[in-house]
């Protein structure tokens, strides 16, 4: 099984302040995804990040997926309550189909 | 329908009884899945459905666990003898075919055995 280690497993901000979380393995993934888990719901998919060095822009969320494509970043500017949720990483594994997930990040921001 | 449906959303149910958990795909997506979430854990996979493949099962637990895929589309995946373990989030997910990693989830089943 090829491992996603997420960091930090928790974290809570103030409206208005700016973050980063990493999504690490040791291991080289073709692809890998971001989702946004809100309370009560199913996740939903925020972005695919597919060449090393990638940057993808969703609003005042930043995706970097790393050059060796064994690690990604989420930054999120001036962050709002709004993006309060569990954020988990996945990705493809080398055999099979089902999506390997990390633990997730768990974020929490207030007015 | 428009997106993946999951019923119940909850069910509490006594040790030992059995469960039934239904997943509606989204029309036209041919692979499937069903995860498990325990409080402060990943998504734990535990069966893939492609088509008419023969399923991928190898992340069921225990025997105890079963799933089906009638007619490539609904999904129903069975707890017998439930035990208080099996207390968790289960979540279907669909994408559109396999190779195709973008999966949108369910809402979830909140499955509370006492």
């Amino acid at each position: 099984t090829q491992l996603l280690e997420q960091s930090p497993q928790f974290l809570s901000i103030q409206e208005g302040e700016n973050l980063t979380v990493y999504c690490n393995s040791s291991s080289v993934f073709s692809s890998l995804q971001w989702y946004r888990q809100e309370p009560g719901e199913g996740p939903v998919l925020l972005v695919t990040v597919v060449t090393g060095g990638e940057v993808k822009k969703l609003k005042r969320l930043t995706f970097q997926f790393g050059d060796a494509r064994k690690d990604s970043s989420l930054h999120i500017t001036a962050a709002q309550p709004g993006d309060t949720g569990l954020y988990l990483c996945a990705g493809p594994p080398n055999s099979g189909y089902a999506l390997n997930f990390g633990k997730g990040t768990s974020l929490l921001v207030t007015p | 329908g428009a997106g993946v449906s999951q019923s119940p959303s909850n069910k509490v149910t006594e040790k030992g009884k059995d469960v039934e958990l239904r997943c509606d795909p989204i029309s036209g997506h041919t692979a499937l899945y069903w995860y498990r979430q325990s409080l402060g854990q990943g998504l734990e996979f535990l069966i893939y459905f492609q088509g008419n493949s023969a399923p991928d099962k190898s992340g069921l637990p225990s025997d105890r666990f079963s799933a089906e895929r009638t007619g490539g589309s609904v999904s129903t995946l069975t707890i017998q003898r439930t035990q208080q373990e099996d207390s968790a989030v289960y979540l279907c997910a669909s994408s559109l075919r396999a190779g195709v990693h973008e999966a949108f989830f369910g809402q979830g089943t909140r499955l509370t055995v006492v």
